[in-house]
């Protein structure tokens, strides 16, 4: 079956404790990128990636770094994660970087930091 | 700066009725217009999606209409069902943009009662 797959789903941490959330789609995109979404402001992009090792920001990149070593893998890292990270968080792809292409999205990953 | 503006927040509509959520842009070069479902739990589904050079399309009961003059777009959904109640997020992006990313609303909670 088709799909991005996120872990984990729900995650509480503390202030300053670094996590990795993982995304991996098994579509063979080559067009991977993080949202994350508050109530009242929709999604807002924070990184994307046009391929492996190409990677860039979006609209809100601050407190958060990526990597894209392989074509199916796209992490998350929050190094010191803050309580304005609180959110929800979703991984998606698209077969190329032209906007027209379908983009899937993963389930979404609930991140808690007190 | 939200550069798709999206209305109502929320929206109540009676089985069988017409649903109609509203989008608004300014930029100009976006010239890809989709409209994304998402239901409690789950990420974004693309729906339907409509390119500037033509004025309406239709699949099943969804149907975009656009208005380019104004920069306008709107989602109906016709002979709603309480199936339909979801969130809709209006998007739009433009080959111009950096990282094609799509611009997206801030939602539409839509619910539709029996």
């Amino acid at each position: 079956e088709a799909q991005v797959t996120q872990n984990p789903r729900y995650l509480i941490t503390v202030t300053g404790k670094k996590l990795t959330v993982t995304c991996s789609q098994n579509m063979n995109h080559e067009y991977m990128s993080w949202y994350r979404q508050d109530p009242g402001l929709g999604l807002r992009q924070i990184y994307y990636s046009m391929n492996v090792e190409v990677t860039d920001k979006g609209d809100v990149p601050e407190g958060y770094k990526v990597s894209r070593k392989e074509k199916r893998n796209f992490p998350l890292i929050l190094e010191s994660p803050s309580p304005n990270q609180t959110s929800l968080y979703f991984c998606a792809s698209r077969w190329g970087s032209g906007p027209s292409y379908e983009q899937y999205f993963g389930p979404g990953t609930r991140l808690t930091v007190t | 700066q939200q550069q798709v503006k999206q209305s109502p927040q929320s929206l109540i509509v009676q089985k069988g009725g017409i649903s109609i959520i509203n989008c608004a842009y300014e930029n100009t070069a976006f010239d890809y217009f989709p409209w994304y479902q998402q239901f409690p739990g789950k990420g974004p589904a693309l729906l339907i999606a409509i390119r500037p050079d033509v004025s309406e399309k239709k699949e099943g009961r969804f149907t975009i209409s656009f208005n380019k003059s104004a920069k306008q777009f709107s989602l109906h959904i016709m002979d709603s069902q309480p199936g339909d109640s979801a969130t809709y997020f209006c998007a739009a992006s433009s080959n111009r943009n950096s990282g094609y990313a799509l611009n997206f609303g801030k939602g539409t909670s839509l619910l539709v009662t029996p």
